[in-house]
């Protein structure tokens, strides 16, 4: 079975500062690894996904995403948090013809 | 082009009455997608249809039903509400299952009391 785990329930960041949220998954065979983010009272939002290929993805908004394999990790990062960026962060695991599975949410919060 | 939508927005049941969630994309995607989102839990998959014509059971599908009506529209019914279904509920889809990124409707906050 897979999974995907997201080990702070908030992380909080100044604005200005590079931001991390983390994330590790479990899955047989190759990952499909995405994230998405949740504004209040609204559904989620693709921002990127790792399909194959260079481990640093670069998404949506300015976000980018680092694969490590070996430490199973797919972090999210962005150079400079903005204020805006405040919201619900979500990791997603899927696998070939599988349903994605999405982590439990990390709260962003930027303080200005 | 609406994306995903879904109605109604907001519901306020009565402990075993019925309802039907409606949800309709114009994507022209394959797979759909219910989800239920309840604080703490992240989102967790009700049911889903990789495709027309099918559906399949995911994590919690205990007193749901669904139907895909055809290729636009996938509907969730809950036959008997319980207070434990109170949640929000959002529709998704995608092109195909697995690999592809889902595009997710704005959600139906549901009370059941």
């Amino acid at each position: 079975a897979q999974s995907v785990a997201q080990p702070e329930d908030q992380v909080n960041v100044a604005e200005g500062n590079p931001l991390t949220v983390k994330c590790t998954y479990s899955v047989s065979g190759n990952p499909y690894l995405f994230w998405y983010v949740q504004y209040p009272n609204r559904g989620l939002q693709f921002l990127l996904k790792y399909i194959t290929g260079d481990n640093l993805v670069k998404g949506s908004y300015g976000f980018e995403a680092e694969f490590n394999k070996s430490q199973t990790s797919f972090h999210l990062k962005k150079p400079s948090a903005l204020v805006s960026d405040s919201a619900l962060y979500f990791c997603a695991v899927g696998g070939g013809y599988q349903k994605v599975t999405f982590g439990t949410g990390t709260k962003l919060q930027v303080i200005p | 082009n609406a994306g995903v939508t879904q109605t109604p927005k907001f519901q306020v049941l009565k402990t075993g009455q019925s309802m039907t969630l409606q949800c309709a994309q114009d994507m022209n995607h394959n797979s759909m997608y219910w989800y239920r989102q309840d604080p703490g839990m992240g989102l967790r998959l009700i049911y889903y249809s990789a495709s027309e014509g099918t559906t399949d059971k995911g994590e919690v599908p205990n007193g749901y039903n669904v139907s895909r009506l055809n290729k636009r529209e996938f509907s969730l019914r809950l036959e008997s509400a319980a207070p434990s279904q109170t949640s929000v509920y959002f529709c998704a889809s995608s092109s195909g299952t697995g690999i592809y990124e889902q595009y997710f409707g704005p959600g139906t906050r549901l009370t059941v009391t």
